[in-house]
């Protein structure tokens, strides 16, 4: 079956502008995260949904980042304002749900540039 | 603290050698996954192996196996005849109990196989 999916691959954007990355979970999964993976910081997490349930946001860096789920599958994750330091490659992932099954599955990722 | 070590940053192999990636982990749940991704050069995390806390058997999978060791906290990942194809990032990951199911990434080791 179709793994998860992420549009667009590859984003460049001038300092300042807002910018939208959008990505489709694994049919059936209920719960999505994102995370981050910079050259300073390796792989961060930055958000998790999970069903109705309200979304994990501790790992959102700034109130710049924030992310919904819309009908419990597609998430967008919008940066307001980009910086520099924003540059990094966005990755999604989906999971059937929190335990044995919690097996999270990436996608390939949005590369953004802020210039 | 939640923390996953590898300490190895980098690991050059000739290619038919058998190479071991260390991954050290802290964590004070009793109920925790541990897990093992690959990023080969295409940049997509590809899942490798998942473990729960209580079953420390080790695991054989062709030329991959795992060595998970609760008395040191380790959970460490052998190929046996490197190939050139297992040039990559490997991450090892944990994932507590006590947190809604985000990773713990350690810093990743890249391997590079020569032929």
């Amino acid at each position: 079956g179709a793994g998860v999916s992420q549009s667009p691959s590859n984003k460049v954007t001038e300092k300042g502008k807002d910018v939208e990355l959008r990505c489709d979970p694994i049919s059936g999964h209920t719960a999505l995260y994102w995370y981050r993976q910079s050259l300073g910081q390796g792989l961060e997490f930055l958000i998790y949904f999970q069903g109705n349930s309200a979304p994990d946001k501790s790992g959102l860096p700034s109130d710049r980042f924030s992310a919904e789920r819309t009908g419990g599958s597609v998430s967008t994750l919008t940066i307001q304002r980009t910086q520099q330091e924003d540059s990094a490659v966005y990755l999604c992932a989906s999971s059937l749900g929190l335990g044995f099954e919690g097996t999270q599955y990436f996608g390939p990722g949005t590369r953004l540039t802020v210039l | 603290a939640q923390k996953v070590t590898q300490a190895q940053t980098e690991i050059s192999v000739v290619e038919k050698e058998d190479v071991t990636l260390d991954c050290v982990y802290e964590t004070r749940d009793t109920t925790y996954y541990l897990f093992w991704y690959k990023q080969p050069p295409s940049g997509e995390l590809v899942f490798l192996i998942r473990r729960n806390s209580f079953d420390e058997q080790n695991e054989i999978s062709g030329r991959y196996s795992w060595n998970f060791q609760k008395s040191t906290s380790s959970f460490n990942f052998t190929i046996t005849a490197s190939q050139v194809v297992d040039s990559a990032v490997y991450f090892c990951a944990l994932r507590p109990s006590s947190n809604t199911g985000k990773l713990i990434f350690g810093q990743g080791t890249t391997l590079q196989v020569k032929p």
